[in-house]
């Protein structure tokens, strides 16, 4: 059965540090990949998705980017954290095509100070 | 951009009552989801209805789409307090050269009261 994994599960990083927080995907392959934040409350924000590996879509512009450097890992970073980054940060996959239903990690929650 | 958009915002019900929540939308779509997320977790799909299907259930929930008012609804029955958690719907609609867009709305909260 297919898994992911994403870490760490909370993160509190003082404003201007860098950010790295990593997904991974076990038992599919070519699996798309997916980033959300979500605000307090709110609905979820795509940030990126990748179709494949090297292939990033932004969504937003914005203070972060994204990798996928393997098949089932996907990175989401930062060179300088703003204090509007904080958030619940979600890594998801989905079969094939976008319309197929979406799988998420049990979240990142970042606090910037 | 805002799609699909749920309704109540929030719900409290007693257990063993019905819950019901609607999700209303803009554009034509391919399918709508709905999930559910845990206070502090990742959401988890509960149920996909496509574009040319009515009804559709899984266990307690039963999922209506009407796609001439554009609109859907979730209805959890015999509720229990394991069901308290924020429910979203997400559609799903074509954005050309082969692609497909989802988008979440911003959900309903649900709380069962034991």
């Amino acid at each position: 059965s297919q898994t992911i994994h994403q870490w760490p599960a909370t993160l509190v990083q003082p404003v201007g540090s860098p950010l790295s927080l990593e997904c991974t995907v076990e038992g599919t392959s070519n699996p798309n990949l997916y980033w959300y934040r979500q605000a307090a409350g709110r609905g979820l924000q795509l940030l990126f998705y990748s179709v494949g590996i090297g292939q990033i879509s932004s969504e937003v512009p914005q203070n972060l980017s994204a990798s996928r450097p393997q098949d089932r890992q996907f990175i989401l970073s930062s060179k300088k954290l703003l204090l509007s980054d904080s958030g619940f940060y979600l890594c998801a996959w989905s079969e094939g095509q976008h319309h197929q239903p979406q799988h998420f990690g049990d979240g990142t929650r970042l606090s910037i100070l | 951009s805002q799609q699909g958009e749920e309704d109540p915002q929030a719900l409290s019900i007693q257990e063993g009552e019905n819950a019901t929540m609607n999700c209303s939308y803009k554009t034509s779509i391919n399918n709508l989801q709905w999930y559910r997320q845990n206070s502090g977790r990742g959401l988890v799909h509960l149920i996909l209805i496509r574009s040319n299907e009515r009804e559709k259930h899984s266990g307690r929930l039963r999922v209506t789409l009407d796609t001439s008012k554009k609109s859907s609804s979730l209805l959890i029955t015999a509720s229990r307090a394991a069901d308290t958690a924020s429910y979203f719907c997400a559609t799903v609609s074509y954005s050309g050269a082969g692609s497909y867009q989802l988008t979440f709305g911003k959900g309903t909260k649900l709380s069962v009261i034991p």
